[in-house]
């Protein structure tokens, strides 16, 4: 069974800074690895995914992540923050079922608040 | 397009009762998938199906909970009857095979409150 574990529940930035965000995961077999966030009061909305090729993905809204095997992680970055990434983020494994739906298992999701 | 509607947004009800979620997926996608969110379990899939057939219903909690998709344009998710412990928040999602089904498209959530 897969899992995703999110390293701490709560990040605070300031305004145009670093973004770090970190995720490890858990698979048996090569995962997909996905991360999403969520604005308030609406549903997720997918950031970025990996899934095969090229380890360094880049998502929307300036967000990337980097798949890493040999750490089992693929923590989500940005250079700098902007006010509106104010937002929970949730970093899901895909158990890549062939023919099957697309069964994600997501972390408890990190909370991230940007400060001016 | 729309996208995932749900309704309603906000259900409040009294334990005991019956609730039902309804969920209108986008046009065209043939994955359905119906999620739960609360402080302590975080995002937890309840049950998925394909083409209107559920795949998997193994995270359905328990007995009382029931989802259907009777036709591609809708479904439902029945609690029958409601106890405290399943307040949270219910979301529905959907994807398509022939683009990046792993790519779901959440709608904006059913917040369930039962007292």
């Amino acid at each position: 069974a897969q899992s995703v574990t999110q390293l701490g529940s709560h990040v605070s930035v300031s305004e145009g800074a670093l973004v770090l965000l970190r995720c490890n995961y858990s698979s048996s077999v090569p995962p997909y690895l996905f991360w999403y966030v969520q604005y308030p009061n609406q549903g997720l909305q997918l950031l970025l995914k990996y899934t095969t090729g090229a380890t360094l993905v880049k998502g929307i809204n300036g967000f990337e992540a980097e798949f890493k095997k040999s750490e089992t992680s693929f923590h989500l970055t940005k250079p700098s923050a902007h006010m509106s990434d104010a937002a929970e983020y949730f970093c899901a494994v895909s158990d890549r079922v062939t023919g099957g739906g697309n069964k994600l298992t997501f972390g408890t999701g990190t909370q991230l608040k940007v400060e001016l | 397009d729309a996208g995932v509607i749900q309704s309603p947004r906000h259900e409040v009800t009294e334990m005991g009762q019956e609730v039902t979620l309804r969920c209108k997926p986008i046009s065209g996608h043939d994955y359905l998938f119906w999620y739960r969110q609360t402080m302590m379990r975080g995002l937890e899939l309840l049950i998925y199906f394909n083409n209107n057939v559920p795949i998997d219903d193994s995270g359905m909690p328990e007995d009382r909970f029931s989802a259907k998709m009777p036709n591609a344009s809708f479904s439902t998710l029945k609690i029958q009857p409601s106890e405290p412990r399943d307040s949270a928040v219910y979301f529905c999602a959907s994807s398509f095979t022939e683009g990046a089904r792993e790519k779901l498209f959440f709608g904006s959530g059913t917040q369930l409150s039962v007292l």
